[in-house]
């Protein structure tokens, strides 16, 4: 069955660097583009990443432009998210999702997702 | 910066019929921006309900529905049960890889 396992999450703080991972089982990995979500505590949902089956795309939300960087490896069936500059709002919840090849822009799986906390 | 609407709180009685909608700040209509949608409880993952407007995810029940009303797309709830008391958003696609979540609509049924 499919299955999404994010790992990484940690107490950081402001201004630091940090992680998060996501590995993937259960599909063909390469096949998929992959998504970032988090959750901040008691708020809603944000898009945060996306990056194409094959790694050529990455797109971002403008709130972590410039200092989130989504990456994958095929090969280890695992995708990234290098988080730098952190500040106390990206205090959330990573969820990584996959998302159907075919332009179908939705999320059909995700993960129980990381708890990253930005605080001195 | 786009931002998508949703009404933040509904309720419905058991056995009702209820619609939230999804509105993107530029007045553009949603139907063109694939609108999908995602049920979540409390401490849980979020689960996904519909998707490109109007097509069932795998194991939804047929009571949650997804359509185009005006220029906002819309979850409709046919007969609410209580397991359906939850926070429900809508994931619009922008274009250029971009993607946005509304709000949020926390629905109580009682």
């Amino acid at each position: 069955q499919v299955q999404l396992v994010e790992s990484g999450g940690d107490v950081v703080q402001p201004g630091r660097s940090l992680r998060v991972s996501c590995a993937a089982s259960g599909f063909t990995f390469s096949y998929y583009e992959v998504h970032w979500v988090r959750q901040a505590p008691g708020k809603g949902l944000e898009w945060v990443a996306v990056i194409s089956h094959d790694g050529t795309y990455k797109y971002y939300a403008e709130s972590v432009k410039g200092r989130f960087t989504i990456s994958r490896d095929n090969s280890k069936n695992t995708l990234f998210l290098q988080m730098s500059g952190l500040r106390p709002e990206d205090t959330a919840v990573y969820y990584c999702a996959r998302g159907p090849p075919g332009k179908k822009y939705f999320l059909d799986y995700w993960g129980q997702g990381t708890l990253v906390t930005v605080s001195s | 910066q786009t931002v998508v609407t949703q009404e933040p709180s509904l309720s419905v009685s058991p056995g009702e019929t209820v619609t939230l909608t999804c509105a993107l700040s530029s007045g553009s209509g949603s139907t063109n921006f694939s609108p999908s949608w995602y049920q979540q409880t409390p401490g849980r993952t979020p689960r996904t309900l519909i998707y490109s407007t109007n097509i069932r995810a795998s194991g939804v029940p047929d009571r949650f529905s997804g359509s185009i009303l005006g220029s906002k797309a819309a979850l409709t709830i046919t007969g609410a049960q209580p397991d359906d008391e939850s926070s429900y958003y809508c994931l619009l696609y922008l274009g250029s890889g971009i993607s946005v979540f509304g709000g949020g609509t926390r629905l109580t049924v009682l």
